[in-house]
């Protein structure tokens, strides 16, 4: 079993649309919870941050961590077609020299 | 702040050929890592250094693999005696160091190997 879950899409959305992308994990020792945005051929580009539980909103953007259930959210208001890559869910811990670790990335479309 | 650059972009070889890729992480971060993402895959981690120091190494970096960062800056991954499998985007991320909102890696645009 994989130490992070995601489910991998595709997933198409009509512009304008709220999307819901989530991962959940088994690791306890997960702390600090991040989403990356992926475009085709190109690096990991950090769209949010979390340490530990709660909720964190940036513009259109909302994480939230929910570490009793291991699960992690990001939601996406106001869906444009510039939002369509691949966003991946990212975790570390205290240790391990903050290493993180991926889950598979979702796939989002969103048509105009 | 130029971000992390990794150089060169694109590399195809040939199956048995050594290969090596640079990384040059923004300037005043400490820790450099080292990923591989497969096509579908999210990146899985190889390495990472503190400063000049190598302190983790995955068991995905078998023998043929090695990572360097002298003088603490830029990093250097070889591949000796590539395979087919190797075949993959190696990615590279440097963070200010350690704990919260230290700890935050910023990646490069990474290199893609095609071993034919």
């Amino acid at each position: 079993q994989k130490e992070v879950e995601q489910d991998p899409g595709p997933l198409s959305v009509p512009e304008g649309a709220i999307v819901s992308l989530n991962c959940t994990y088994s690791n306890s020792a997960f702390q600090y919870f991040m989403w990356y945005r992926q475009y085709s051929r190109k690096g990991p580009e950090l769209l949010m941050y979390t340490y530990s539980s709660g909720n964190k909103e940036d513009g259109r953007f909302t994480a939230q961590v929910d570490k009793s259930s291991k699960y992690i959210s990001l939601f996406i208001r106001d869906s444009q077609p510039s939002d369509s890559a691949t966003y991946l869910c990212a975790m570390s811990g205290e240790t391990s020299g903050s290493r993180l670790t991926f889950g598979e990335g979702t796939q989002l479309t969103v048509n105009p | 702040d130029t971000g992390v650059s990794q150089d060169p972009r694109h590399k195809i070889t040939k199956r048995g050929q050594n290969v090596t890729f640079r990384c040059d992480p923004i300037s005043e971060h400490n820790r450099l890592y080292w990923y591989r993402q497969t096509l579908g895959q999210g990146p899985e981690f190889l390495t990472y250094f503190q400063n000049e120091a190598q302190l983790e190494k995955s068991r995905l970096l078998s023998d043929r693999f090695s990572a360097e960062r002298p003088k603490g800056s830029f990093s250097t991954l070889e591949i000796q005696r590539t395979e087919q499998g190797d075949s993959a985007m190696y990615l590279c991320a440097s963070s200010l160091g350690w704990g919260d909102g230290k700890n935050i890696q910023y990646f490069g645009a990474g290199t893609r190997l095609s071993v034919l």
